[in-house]
């Protein structure tokens, strides 16, 4: 399974726009590259997921380069409500184990 | 509001204990995983279970154990607890076979505490 690399904190202010990067130098050609989102006591919550280039959503944006070793999770505008732990992952297309690291801390200050 | 529901919430247990968790996976769902959640960490996966048979399973010991039924909820089973299995539990259910790729979704968790 391919291991991930990410901050342990960030810190932004409010109406910023927030880039958190991932490593994932062992991805594999079945994987893909999700991102979640956790609030204390809660399940994670699905944000993005993309394979190549450039995807987008309504909550995000993500960007995979060419060689697809690393992935950047683009926040636009941050609120305080957006202050979560965001976890990358990669996994193969059946969904099956997802494997966590320790995520990145992400804390919004007004 | 993911549609995926686990109970109870919160609960105590004493060392020794034997604990059930129950999950009821989104509609539509036939795969459910399930994951432990130690304080400050990421969750870590324990099994997952598709169409009722355990397909996959993380580096936990055999006292841990599950089962799927066949409107496909899940029970996940823990025998003779220790101090260390106080987490938060975490249930995920997918639509496994659906070609491409597919997104889990998971509960608001259990959380366990063995004292």
């Amino acid at each position: 399974l391919a291991k991930t690399t990410q901050p342990i904190s960030m810190d932004s202010y409010e109406g910023q726009e927030v880039n958190i990067t991932c490593s994932h130098n062992n991805i594999a050609t079945n994987d893909y590259i999700t991102w979640y989102q956790q609030f204390p006591s809660q399940g994670p919550r699905f944000i993005i997921q993309g394979y190549k280039t450039k995807v987008t959503n309504e909550v995000a944006s993500l960007f995979i380069p060419a060689d697809r070793k690393s992935s950047t999770l683009s926040l636009p505008r941050v609120s305080l409500s957006d202050t979560a732990v965001y976890y990358c992952l990669v996994a193969r297309g059946s969904a099956r184990q997802l494997t966590f690291g320790s995520g990145t801390q992400l804390t919004v200050l007004p | 509001e993911t549609g995926v529901t686990q109970s109870p919430t919160h609960l105590i247990k004493t060392r020794g204990q034997q604990v059930t968790l129950r999950c009821s996976s989104q509609s539509g769902h036939n795969t459910v995983s399930w994951y432990q959640q130690a304080l400050g960490q990421g969750p870590q996966f324990i099994f997952q279970y598709y169409r009722e048979e355990e397909n996959g399973r993380g580096n936990f010991p055999p006292r841990f154990s599950g089962l799927q039924f066949p409107n496909y909820s899940s029970e996940l089973n823990v025998n003779a607890l220790e101090l260390d299995d106080s987490a938060l539990y975490l249930c995920a259910s997918s639509l496994a076979g659906a070609g491409g790729n597919t997104e889990a979704f998971f509960g608001q968790g259990t959380r366990l505490t063995v004292v």
